[in-house]
C-alpha cells in the first residue's frame, strides 16, 4: 500500500521569510515518482515538479527547491523569501511506475500575513 | 493552449436524483483521470481511461458511480440516486500518454452538492 504524509496541516508565516513543507512518503516499490502540487483559492491543482524516484539531486526553481531524500522517504518544498501570491493549499502526491493512481497527502494549507 | 475544462462549475441536486458531470481534457491527451476531493482532504482516485476504455475503475465508492469515455476525448461521470455523501468536488486531470512517469494535469473541479 501507498501512503503520503503531510504532518502540517496548517502553516503560517509573515511575508519574506521562508517556509519548508513537509512530505514523507510510504512505497513498496523501487520505482516511482513524486509530485507537488498547488491548489490556490480558486481550486484547480496546479503542477509544481515531478520527481524519480531514481534521481534525489535537489531542484531549484526560483524562490521553489525541493529536497528529495530516499534514506529518510521524504521530499520537502521550500519557499524562500515567501509572498502573499504563495498563499494555497499545497499537496504532495506519489504514483508508481505501472500505476496510474496519483496519491495524495491530505495537504498543508500557508497563508503568507502581508 | 486551452488547459482541462469541467461543466459544471457547480451542481446542487436533491438525494435521490441523477447527475452527469463532463470533462474535456487537453487536446491530445490519451488518458484521463477522475479523482474525487472532500473538504480537508486530498484528492481521491476514482477511475482513469486510456483512449476510450477504462483501464482501472477501482475507486468508484460503487454501483451508483460510472463514467464513459466513448471517443477518446470528452468523458461524462454519472451518479444515480445521490446521496448526501456524494457531496464534494470532482476533479478531472489528463495525461498524453499511459507512463509511470508522465505528469496529471488538472482541471477546475466541480463542486457537487447534495441536499
Amino acid at each position: 500500500a501507498q501512503k503520503v504524509t503531510q504532518a502540517q496541516t496548517e502553516i503560517s508565516v509573515v511575508e519574506k521569510e521562508d517556509v519548508t513543507l513537509d512530505c514523507v512518503y510510504e512505497t513498496r516499490d523501487t520505482t516511482y515518482y513524486l509530485f507537488w502540487y498547488k491548489q490556490p483559492p480558486s481550486g484547480e491543482l496546479v503542477f509544481l515538479i515531478r520527481r524519480n524516484s531514481f534521481d534525489e539531486q535537489n531542484e531549484i526553481s526560483g524562490r521553489y527547491s525541493w529536497n528529495f531524500q530516499k534514506s529518510t522517504s521524504s521530499f520537502n518544498f521550500t519557499i524562500t523569501a515567501s509572498q502573499v501570491v504563495d498563499s494555497a493549499v499545497y499537496f504532495c502526491a506519489l504514483r508508481s511506475f505501472g500505476n496510474e493512481k496519483l496519491t495524495f497527502g491530505t495537504g498543508t494549507r500557508l497563508t503568507i500575513i502581508p | 493552449g486551452a488547459g482541462v475544462s469541467q461543466t459544471p462549475s457547480n451542481k446542487v441536486t436533491e438525494k435521490g436524483k441523477y447527475v452527469e458531470l463532463r470533462c474535456d481534457p487537453i487536446s491530445g491527451h490519451t488518458a484521463l483521470y477522475w479523482y474525487r476531493q472532500s473538504l480537508g482532504q486530498g484528492p481521491e482516485f476514482l477511475i482513469y481511461f486510456q483512449g476510450t476504455g477504462a483501464a482501472d475503475d477501482s475507486g468508484l465508492p460503487n454501483d451508483r458511480f460510472f463514467a464513459v469515455r466513448p471517443e477518446g476525448s470528452v468523458s461524462t461521470l454519472k451518479i444515480q440516486r445521490t446521496e448526501r455523501g456524494d457531496s464534494a468536488v470532482y476533479l478531472c486531470a489528463s495525461s498524453l500518454r499511459l507512463d509511470g512517469s508522465d505528469t496529471q494535469y488538472f482541471g477546475p473541479g466541480t463542486r457537487l452538492t447534495v441536499l
